[in-house]
């Protein structure tokens, strides 16, 4: 049972696009989501995070909206550039668990110049 | 401050034999994670250490898996034996005394059973 589902598992877009990747969750004891780049042959790192008190984030090019009664939270990135292509994780947690980390299978980005 | 740090990088082993994977954390760090990624599915949580003891080790596949982290520094991952399933790659994480959200992790391990 996946408990984080993201969409799509791919995404093409030209420079200067705004590429949206989407997560849905289904446990409501979620209190942090963050999101990972992982670049080949690297590890994920974190890129921006949101708790469920806010419904947007902002930090720099990236965005993520959040929509706690629909259990949906997204990516935005705005003036996407070839050095953005790179997979993207959607990840949840909760503080009970001790910050284990559930994630979502993966978005490969490729923004092409 | 150097990162977390894993060996080796790849590792084709035959099935039925052993490997071990290893991870150095960043230094101060007491949590140690291990996740494993599949066959381009999502990235799954093995287990956690806390300082050298096991907090939470319940992503554990079956018992061919044996993690050890020693003294509370460095961590090592056994397969044994090893089977077709367990290809894929093997990450570790890091993250500093308390709980906090946001952790670092290293470059994994691709392994490959054939």
């Amino acid at each position: 049972q996946q408990q984080v589902k993201q969409s799509p598992q791919s995404l093409i877009v030209q420079k200067g696009g705004i590429p949206i990747i989407n997560c849905a969750y289904e446990n409501t004891a979620f209190d942090y989501f963050p999101w990972y780049q992982q670049f080949p042959g690297k590890g994920p790192a974190l890129l921006i995070a949101i708790r469920p008190d806010v419904s947007e984030k902002k930090e720099g090019r990236f965005t993520i909206s959040f929509n706690k009664s629909a259990k949906q939270f997204s990516l935005h990135i705005m003036d996407s550039q070839p050095g953005d292509s790179a997979t993207y994780f959607c990840a949840a947690s909760m503080r009970i668990s001790g910050s284990r980390l559930t994630f979502g299978e993966g978005t490969q980005l490729t923004v092409n110049p | 401050e150097a990162g977390v740090t894993q060996f080796p990088s790849h590792s084709v082993i035959e099935k039925g034999q052993t490997v071990t994977l290893r991870c150095d954390p960043i230094s101060g760090h007491d949590n140690l994670y291990w996740y494993r990624r599949v066959m381009g599915k999502e990235i799954k949580f093995l287990l956690h250490f806390v300082k050298e003891s096991k907090q939470d080790e319940s992503g554990m596949p079956n018992n061919r898996f044996l993690a050890e982290r020693t003294g509370g520094t460095y961590s090592t991952l056994k397969v044994q034996p090893a089977e077709l399933e367990d290809s894929g790659v093997y990450f570790c994480a890091s993250s500093q005394t308390g709980f906090v959200y946001g952790y670092t992790f290293g470059s994994g391990t691709r392994l490959t059973v054939v």
